[in-house]
C-alpha cells in the first residue's frame, strides 16, 4: 500500500528554471495538498485541492501554481524557480477537506529542492 | 491570523528519559494533531484528539486536548533512540476551516 508518492525526491535548478512536482495517492482520498517545510516555520500550506476539478490557494501561493489532474494526482509547478523556493516540498492527501475532524492528513516522503 | 507556539523548538535527552513538549495558542481549536517526522521522511499521524479535556494514548506516547480547547501537550515515557525525530501539533478550526502546524520540537535520543 504506497500511500502518498511523491516525485521527484531530490531536484536542483537554477534561478529561472521551470519545474513540476508530481504527487499521486492510491487510497481513494478526495482532498489533496502541497507544504513547503522551512527550518523554524513548520509547515505552510501553499496550494490545496478539496476535490478532483478544484484548486483554492493556501497560506504561500506566490510563485506556484497547482494542478488536479485526476482523483489520484496533484501536481506543483515552479514556473520561474527562485531561491527563495528552496525547501521540503510536501504532498499529502485526507478524506475531506483541510485535515478536519475525522480524516487526518497522509503526507508523502518529499521533494528536496534546492534553486541556486 | 492564527498561530501555534510549539515549545520546546529542540530537546537532547538520555535514553529512558521521559518527554513533555506543548502548544498553545491566543486561538481555539477543536481538532488537535500531533505527528512525528523521522528523518528524510513525510509526518505521521501519531494522536488525534478531537474534545476539550480528552487524554489520549499511544503506546509510550500520550496526549491532551486542553481545556480551553487554544492548547495542547504530548509526553513520550521511557524514551527510545527510535524516538528520534521532528514531532509537530496541528490545530483545526471549523470556524476558518484551517489546519495551522506548530514549529515543531526536534528530539535528540541519546543511547
Amino acid at each position: 500500500n504506497a500511500g502518498v508518492t511523491q516525485t521527484p525526491k531530490f531536484q536542483v535548478l537554477k534561478t529561472g528554471q521551470s519545474m513540476t512536482l508530481q504527487c499521486a495517492q492510491d487510497m481513494n482520498h478526495n482532498s489533496m495538498y502541497w507544504y513547503r517545510q522551512d527550518p523554524g516555520m513548520g509547515l505552510r500550506l501553499i496550494y490545496y485541492s478539496a476535490s478532483e476539478g478544484t484548486t483554492d490557494k493556501g497560506e504561500v501561493p506566490n510563485g506556484y501554481n497547482v494542478s488536479r489532474l485526476n482523483k489520484r494526482e496533484f501536481s506543483l509547478r515552479l514556473e520561474s524557480a527562485a531561491p527563495s523556493q528552496t525547501s521540503v516540498y510536501f504532498c499529502a492527501s485526507s478524506e475531506v477537506v483541510r485535515g478536519s475532524s475525522n480524516s487526518p492528513l497522509h503526507f508523502g516522503n518529499g521533494t528536496r529542492l534546492t534553486v541556486t | 491570523g492564527q498561530q501555534l507556539n510549539q515549545s520546546p523548538q529542540s530537546m537532547f535527552i538520555q535514553e529512558g528519559e521521559d518527554v513533555s513538549m506543548n502548544c498553545t495558542s491566543s486561538s481555539i481549536f477543536n481538532t488537535w494533531l500531533w505527528y512525528k517526522q523521522d528523518p528524510g521522511e513525510g509526518p505521521v499521524l501519531l494522536i488525534a484528539l478531537y474534545k476539550a479535556g480528552e487524554l489520549t494514548s499511544n503506546g509510550r506516547l500520550t496526549a491532551q486536548f486542553g481545556i480551553t480547547r487554544k492548547d495542547s501537550f504530548l509526553n513520550i515515557s521511557a524514551s527510545i533512540p527510535s524516538d528520534v525525530g521532528i514531532y509537530f501539533c496541528a490545530g483545526f478550526s471549523s470556524n476558518t476551516g484551517k489546519l495551522i502546524f506548530g514549529q515543531g520540537t526536534t528530539l535528540q535520543v541519546k543511547p
